[in-house]
């Protein structure tokens, strides 16, 4: 599988604030997501990162608050903007890999948000 | 709406016994399976995925899939401390080139 690198692993940030987090695949990636994992909860589909057009969000994410770009199909970024405490949160990029009938998910190593 | 149901746990077992983990899903289409450890303050791994009814074998880990009870469970063979992690079960429909995850059980295996 890929290896998936995520930057940066940990933060903590300022109200109001937006915040870039970026991943990085160590090979061409046909399919690649952002996922959210509050605290207690499990994994949420933000969005689907589209190289070279816009990105396919999930109901209850809007564009405006997590821009997302995929310039090529090694890299792509997630910004959380105008952070709230609500916000906090492990941001987890991911690709998917075809595998039988369905499309196995690999995880990047997380980026861990805090919102003060 | 897809739901992938877990009991979060924690289910505590003794060092060297085995721990089952089970996974109902309400999407009869659904046709891909997958379990996950995650370690806490770390991300999600996958430790195997399931595609046929009955059982798929990974050295200790176990997948058993019974599609007509909507029901997958991962057995984990002679348990070890280092196992106790957070165990999530997500589901995929043909329908949809993403899985669901359900919210994960706690595994506990103390010595």
């Amino acid at each position: 599988s890929a290896v998936i690198s995520q930057k940066p692993s940990r933060d903590i940030c300022q109200r109001g604030t937006s915040l870039t987090i970026q991943c990085q695949v160590d090979s061409q990636v046909t399919m690649m997501f952002w996922y959210r994992q509050q605290p207690g909860q499990s994994l949420t589909l933000i969005a689907t990162a589209n190289q070279g057009s816009e990105a396919t969000y999930e109901s209850g994410f809007v564009i405006d608050k997590f821009p997302i770009s995929r310039p090529n199909l090694t890299f792509s970024t997630l910004t959380v903007s105008n952070m709230s405490p609500e916000d906090s949160s492990i941001y987890l990029c991911s690709v998917g890999a075809p595998t039988g009938s369905g499309n196995t998910i690999y995880f990047g190593e997380g980026s861990w948000l805090t919102v003060v | 709406q897809k739901e992938v149901e877990q009991n979060s746990g924690p289910l505590s077992v003794p060092e060297g016994a085995i721990a089952s983990l089970n996974c109902t899903y309400s999407d009869r289409g659904s046709q891909s399976f997958f379990w996950y450890r995650q370690y806490s303050g770390k991300s999600p791994e996958l430790i195997m995925f399931i595609y046929s009814n009955g059982d798929k074998e990974d050295g200790r880990f176990t997948a058993q899939l019974n599609k007509a009870s909507q029901y997958v469970s991962l057995l984990i063979r002679d348990s070890q401390p280092s196992d106790s992690a957070t165990y999530l079960c997500a589901v995929q429909t043909g329908g949809s080139y993403i899985p669901t995850f359900g919210r994960g059980t706690s595994l506990i295996v103390h010595p």
